[in-house]
């Protein structure tokens, strides 16, 4: 079966924009989770959304915001970019917890100008 | 604060020996820890997980061992192939919670 899909893969911007991300899980898996993945912080939670419903976020500002849709598929978007936004935004699926394997997709490279 | 650490950024291992990784804790509601392998341009794949239960997983070339006393658990790959050759992520969550909480990883290069 197809695996975590997310698009755009690559994307570039400049400070002040925002940006949305987009991923489709595997079929039937109604968890998704994101996370930034930089040089020096290693991959970083940012939320995680079950059935629609955020259950967890992580330490991030309010900028970066997501939701998740009636068939799975999850965004994630972020508001006023910053230089520091500039990293490999993964997305993982599963069927519930992500203690039961979470699986990647490929992420989009953000590089913010 | 960081509860998961890889303190090692980088290991070099020739090709046939054993690679052992590490990775410390400190958050002890954490109940369960899975190893990522991941390739550049690639997102991270599952390789092995261990239940606090458990003190020791294995799945072919791939053990686990967990030591909860010292809030500690390590990856041993026997034997070394170049084909292991990626960024290794040790990640970790409890019963209730919904993230996984990442390490930093570590390099892991194997020589032939």
């Amino acid at each position: 079966k197809a695996g975590v899909t997310q698009t755009p893969r690559y994307l570039i911007k400049t400070r002040g924009q925002q940006v949305t991300l987009s991923c489709s899980p595997i079929s039937g898996h109604r968890s998704v989770s994101w996370y930034q993945q930089t040089p020096g912080q290693g991959l970083q939670f940012l939320f995680e959304y079950f059935s629609e419903t955020q259950r967890n976020k992580g330490n991030f500002p309010g900028r970066f915001s997501g939701r998740q849709f009636s068939n799975s598929r999850s965004e994630m978007n972020v508001s006023t970019l910053e230089l520091g936004d500039s990293a490999l935004y993964l997305c993982a699926s599963s069927f519930d917890k992500p203690q039961e394997t979470q699986y990647f997709g490929p992420g989009t490279r953000l590089l913010v100008l | 604060d960081q509860q998961v650490k890889q303190n090692s950024p980088s290991l070099s291992v020739q090709e046939g020996r054993i690679s052992i990784l590490n990775c410390d804790y400190t958050n002890s509601m954490f109940d369960y820890f899975l190893w990522y392998k991941k390739y550049p341009a690639e997102g991270p794949t599952f390789l092995i997980s261990i239940s606090s239960i458990k003190d020791k997983n294995e799945d072919g070339r791939f053990t686990v061992f967990l030591n909860k006393s010292a809030k500690h658990l390590s990856l041993h790959i026997v034997p070394s192939q170049p084909g292991d050759s990626a960024v290794y992520f040790c990640a970790a969550v409890w019963q209730a919670g919904t993230a996984l909480i990442f390490g930093k990883g570590t390099t892991l290069s194997v020589s032939s």
